[in-house]
């Protein structure tokens, strides 16, 4: 197992928008639309942003969005505010009952 | 709404055995899967494995020789234990639900130095 590959790093000004990559291969990825995105607080218990490339938990902003092209998947945050500075991790399946976890992107609102 | 929280003893000297457990409160052990996950200083998260509710298990292939999870249904809690330790393993270990492919509930994780 492969870590996916994301950006170390994306930032923007409150109110724009930045998008995070994450990229892996046809086994994990490419391969199944179990893709799922986490935010990392220092401190805190992670929490789940989107899970199945584009769906959203309740109580998550419709500000967060998924979506997936072949071996990349992607994560939208519209909208930027001061609480989404946080790092950000892409999650996908791998096919039996096993997990591969991106590189992560710490989002940095300007 | 099921809360989960991670107990171990922070410090573990090289070649020894990690013992970690994750008690679960808000919902009962067996009626969901569940999850081990590390983060060492400065990496990304790694996939430690998966105990279903029926105890079965899933590891990844890096650290399925040293890593052992289970259930205990009376005490409403799962342990997981990682032998031969090495500095490699110091890290915050988290556990989560496993619902329907993703982690849906996670803990506030324990840090894990492993040092003499």
């Amino acid at each position: 197992q492969s870590a996916l590959t994301q950006p170390p790093s994306a930032s923007g000004s409150p109110g724009q928008s930045v998008t995070i990559s994450c990229t892996g291969t046809r086994s994990d990825v490419g391969g199944y639309n179990y893709v799922s995105w986490y935010q990392f607080h220092p401190g805190k218990a992670p929490t789940v942003i989107i899970y199945d490339v584009s769906k959203r938990p309740s109580g998550v902003p419709d500000r967060f969005s998924g979506s997936k092209s072949g071996n990349t998947a992607s994560l939208i945050v519209s909208g930027l505010q001061a609480e989404d500075e946080a790092d950000y991790y892409c999650t996908s399946y791998a096919g039996g009952n096993t997990y591969v976890f991106g590189t992560g992107t710490k989002i940095t609102v300007l | 709404q099921v809360k989960l929280q991670e107990s171990g003893p922070g410090l573990v000297k090289p070649s020894e055995t990690l013992s970690l457990t994750c008690t679960v409160s808000g919902g009962s052990i067996s009626s969901f899967d569940w999850t081990w996950i590390r983060q060492a200083p400065g990496k990304g998260p790694e996939w430690i494995g998966h105990i279903g509710r029926k105890g079965n298990t899933n590891y990844n292939p890096a650290l399925k020789s040293r890593v052992t999870l289970s259930l205990d249904t009376s005490k409403n809690l799962f342990s997981l234990i990682l032998t031969s330790v090495t500095a490699a393993d110091t890290a915050i270990y988290f556990c989560a639900t496993d619902y329907n492919f993703f982690l849906n509930v996670w803990g506030q994780g324990t840090t894990v130095t492993v040092s003499s």
